[in-house]
């Protein structure tokens, strides 16, 4: 039931781009995406529910697949800032909310200089 | 309102002994969920409360595992007789209505069991 993200681990230079991809066998009613930093509490991001939609601000944006229930992240110019470990998390159903957030396997982002 | 507090920060404990944990979420929201995370792990859905009433218990979550929020305020966490697989880092976060703008994450408590 876990969503599966991929990839594992990501190292970028600044300035260059990542996708993240997060994968469930479940139908999905909306997924989100957190940032955690080390020793730190995750962070949310932002919110993509059932229809396609894609979101983002700036350089840092999201799609949802209902279809293929699949969500994917999209860095732009990452900054050093953006490294963390980034998770999904997917609240499974077709017809409505369940309320609660299960969350994916963490990709490991490291930007560097 | 400063955010989602969770106390103690850390916790040592030794084995079979019983423990509790705190969370005070963000004064305005109705909604508090409990989860659990090892290392390089995603967090682990345990239970969550909407108000007063606990709706949801995770079923991998053993007889040991209680919590609270009376008054649809503050919340505890109890472990009772905790064994060494309970070492983890257990999160408090607290959401809106239907969670549209996302779930606040406490910094949790670091639980150590020797």
């Amino acid at each position: 039931q876990q969503p599966v993200q991929s990839p594992q681990a990501v190292i970028l230079r600044e300035g260059e781009d990542a996708v993240i991809n997060c994968s469930s066998s479940k139908a999905l009613y909306s997924v989100h995406w957190y940032r955690q930093k080390h020793g730190e509490a995750p962070v949310f991001l932002m919110i993509l529910l059932k229809g396609g939609e894609q979101k983002g601000h700036e350089k840092i944006s999201a799609s949802f697949n209902e279809k293929k229930q699949q969500s994917s992240l999209y860095l732009t110019a990452s900054q050093l800032s953006y490294s963390g470990t980034y998770f999904c998390g997917t609240e499974i159903g077709a017809w409505g909310a369940t309320n609660k957030l299960i969350f994916g396997t963490g990709t490991l982002l490291a930007v560097q200089p | 309102d400063t955010g989602v507090s969770q106390n103690p920060r850390h916790k040592i404990t030794k084995r079979g002994q019983n423990v509790t944990f705190r969370c005070d979420p963000i004064s305005e929201h109705n909604r508090l969920y409990w989860y659990r995370q090892t290392l390089g792990q995603g967090p682990e859905f345990l239970t969550y409360f909407q108000n007063e009433a606990q709706l949801e218990k995770s079923r991998l979550l053993s007889d040991r595992f209680s919590a609270e929020r009376p008054k649809g305020s503050f919340s505890t966490l109890e472990i009772q007789r905790t064994e060494q697989g309970d070492s983890a880092m257990y999160l408090c976060a607290s959401t809106e209505g239907q969670g549209l703008y996302g779930y606040t994450f406490g910094s949790g408590t670091r639980l150590t069991v020797v």
